[in-house]
């Protein structure tokens, strides 16, 4: 059956790079996607790839998909206090059309 | 643009009760709309997948005549808790799928119920 893993908290120094990891474990996968959920509210679409890159950029966030590893990581440069938050990695798979699979979440603490 | 509300955002009720949610978006039109369940400090587990004008899909172990789902328009989509117990206490997220085809999903803010 399809699982999606996350680290369970990452914490790091506002100005530095933070990097949450995601594993997953259904290779049908067609897109993936981070998420963010600030306290007491929804998710928040943050970026997604489709499963035949590898990288994709966006201003502050870089995702990369290791596809063969079956990981993907999401970069977040010079975080800021206001990333604080939880990151939810997710996977929608093909044969379930747009049914969305989530991870466990990833808790990001920026220390000013 | 992409925007998903929800109401309301929190409601308290008594046992025995029932409690309606609803979901919309504001700016797109969605043939496809999900419910979700949080706990604290837990990822979002679906209930169910809701389709415009037809029966929703519930999720193993959802029970379908406790957590009644209605996707009467193209941008509305209720949930209904009947005979609420403290233990549906939880937070409630719904999406909306904007039918394009990277399967984008726009959340709701999500709604706290509490039973006492």
């Amino acid at each position: 059956g399809e699982d999606v893993e996350q680290s369970l908290f990452l914490s790091v120094r506002e100005g530095d790079s933070s990097v949450i990891n995601c594993t997953y474990t259904d290779s049908s996968s067609t897109y993936l996607y981070w998420y963010k959920q600030e306290p007491g509210a929804g998710l928040q679409l943050l970026t997604y790839i489709f499963s035949n890159m590898d990288m994709k950029q966006d201003q502050r966030l870089t995702v990369l998909l290791n596809k063969k590893d079956k990981h993907l990581s999401l970069r977040i440069a010079d975080t800021q206090t206001g990333d604080s938050a939880i990151y939810f990695c997710a996977e929608s798979l093909s044969e379930y059309g747009n049914k969305l699979v989530f991870g466990a979440g990833t808790i990001l603490r920026v220390k000013s | 643009g992409a925007v998903v509300s929800q109401h309301p955002s929190r409601v308290i009720c008594k046992s025995g009760t029932s409690v309606k949610i609803e979901c919309r978006s504001l700016d797109f039109q969605a043939t496809t709309m999900f419910w979700y369940r949080q706990f604290p400090k837990q990822s979002l587990m679906l209930m169910a997948t809701s389709n415009e004008g037809s029966k929703a899909t519930y999720e193993q172990g959802v029970e379908k005549d406790k957590f009644l789902i209605n996707h009467a328009s193209l941008t509305l989509s209720t949930l209904t808790v009947t005979s609420a117990h403290p233990e549906d206490s939880s937070f409630y997220i719904c999406s909306a799928d904007t039918g394009t085809g990277a399967y984008e999903q726009y959340f709701g803010p999500g709604t706290r119920l509490t039973v006492t």
